[in-house]
């Protein structure tokens, strides 16, 4: 596609649920990242995929998070049992990583609101 | 463990006055460097990045920023600062010896007085 695609754009869920957050990377980029942004403040790392290696989840915070990237392209965000403290924008990125590190692109984010 | 600070969280300036905003990285490799912006509802957008050769970088919108490998920063300049440039402003470094992993610093949010 011609840029990160994240859906929902907008999703509010009521505490308890689990909710699944989609990224759809630039197509041929080998890394996608998650990150998550609270209001007024900066971005979170979550978890890191490159290519076939272990995915880097160093930095999800709780259990409760997980995410998988099938087949190389598109991943998901899942979160168990929401609580109010998980309200946030969740942006997605993806960046071609070959001899070095290039930009990463990013998607316009799923802002979740837990009620 | 990598990290990249980014020591002012807000910073208020002029129309007209020149910015620099600083970011610092703690590696011992040479590391890729990058400034996203962040306007106000809108997504990250890469306004230049360093990977190697001459370390005064120019990006879009008229912003610039040095690679000094001595002091460890990738300092973010523009001359003339315009109200449009009210947004927040984050660093960024990949490293490969890391695995390629993108970090990023904590913002600087900007504030443009008119």
């Amino acid at each position: 596609g011609a840029g990160v695609s994240q859906s929902p754009s907008n999703k509010v869920t009521e505490k308890g649920k689990d909710v699944e957050l989609r990224c759809d990377p630039i197509s041929g980029h080998t890394a996608l990242y998650w990150y998550r942004q609270s209001l007024g403040q900066g971005l979170e790392f979550l978890i890191y995929f490159q290519g076939n290696s272990a995915p880097d989840k160093s930095g999800l915070p709780s259990d409760r998070f997980s995410a998988e990237r099938t087949g190389g392209s598109v991943s998901t965000l899942t979160i168990q049992r929401t609580q109010q403290e998980d309200s946030a924008v969740y942006l997605c990125a993806s960046s071609l990583v070959g001899v070095g590190v290039t930009e990463a692109f990013f998607g316009q984010g799923t802002r979740l609101t837990v009620v | 463990a990598q990290s990249v600070t980014q020591p002012d969280i807000h910073i208020t300036v002029s129309e007209g006055a020149s910015l620099e905003l600083r970011c610092n990285y703690s590696y011992g490799a040479t590391p890729y460097l990058f400034w996203y912006v962040q306007s106000p509802g809108q997504g990250l957008q890469l306004l230049l990045k360093y990977f190697s050769g001459d370390t005064l970088v120019q990006g879009i919108k008229g912003f610039e920023a040095e690679f000094k490998r001595s002091q460890s920063s990738f300092n973010l300049r523009k001359p003339s600062v315009h109200w449009s440039d009210a947004a927040e402003y984050f660093c960024a470094v990949g490293v490969r010896e890391y695995g390629n992993k993108l970090v990023f610093g904590a913002g600087t949010i900007l504030r443009v007085k008119s």
